[in-house]
């Protein structure tokens, strides 16, 4: 299996601030990695698809990078509604796993 | 616009069996791949599986013993059945259409709360 490890954990930031998620996968998986948005009582929301391919109605300010086993999740000019939990998910394999999600604050 | 809606008891007893189904609106369930994905409270996503309008189907390893998918095209419904449920089991779960020729989880249900307690 597997396994995406996320970091940080945990990232509280002010508007307007630059985040960056990197997502690290235990094996190669070409591009075939996704990234979500999750908020509060939510189902998780499609940002990117195969690393870098921003998925329609997606804010430009979301942007992914990566291939292999190093990837990222880059926002800028970060919104107050940006306040939510990323997480990474992987089809290179089965079966399909997802990282542990990292924590975005709003200051 | 695609809409799913899960429905099924949030209440299960240990050993007993978890039965969920997806309902699909604004959209054929036919042609497409239907995913099944649940997250433990205050955790991560787990992947369980998905199936097929055809009825194939691809089980997360880890639960493929206990697990079960099936298809009603007549109803534009998918189902799942979990048997031997744990508290381990205890999660919101969700149901997911996967995009088309991609296999991404695109649309995704609002999720229901399902406890496993006696």
């Amino acid at each position: 299996e597997i396994v995406l490890t996320q970091s940080p954990d945990f990232q509280s930031v002010t508007p307007k601030e630059k985040v960056t998620i990197t997502c690290r996968a235990s094996r190669g998986i070409a591009s075939s990695l996704h990234w979500y948005q999750q908020k509060p009582d939510q189902s998780p929301k499609l940002l990117i698809k195969f690393a870098s391919q921003s998925f329609s109605g997606v804010p430009s300010r979301f942007s992914g990078s990566g291939s292999g086993t190093d990837f990222t999740l880059t926002i800028n000019d970060l919104e107050v509604e940006d306040a939510a939990t990323y997480f990474c998910h992987q089809t290179d394999s089965f079966p399909w796993t997802f990282g542990q999600g990292t924590r975005v604050e709003i200051k | 616009q695609v809409q799913l809606q899960e429905s099924g008891p949030g209440l299960v007893k240990p050993s007993e069996t978890l039965s969920l189904t997806c309902t699909v609106s604004g959209g054929s369930i036919i042609n497409y791949y239907w995913n099944w994905i649940r997250q433990p409270p205050g955790r991560g996503l787990e992947w369980i599986g998905y199936i097929y309008s055809s009825g194939n189907s691809n089980y997360n390893p880890s639960l493929k013993s206990r697990l079960t998918m099936s298809v009603d095209t007549s109803k534009n419904q998918f189902s799942l059945k979990l048997t031997s449920v744990t508290a381990a089991d205890t999660a919101v779960y969700y149901c997911a259409r996967l995009r088309l020729g991609e296999m991404i989880p695109e649309y995704w249900g609002q999720g229901t709360l399902v406890s496993v307690s006696s």
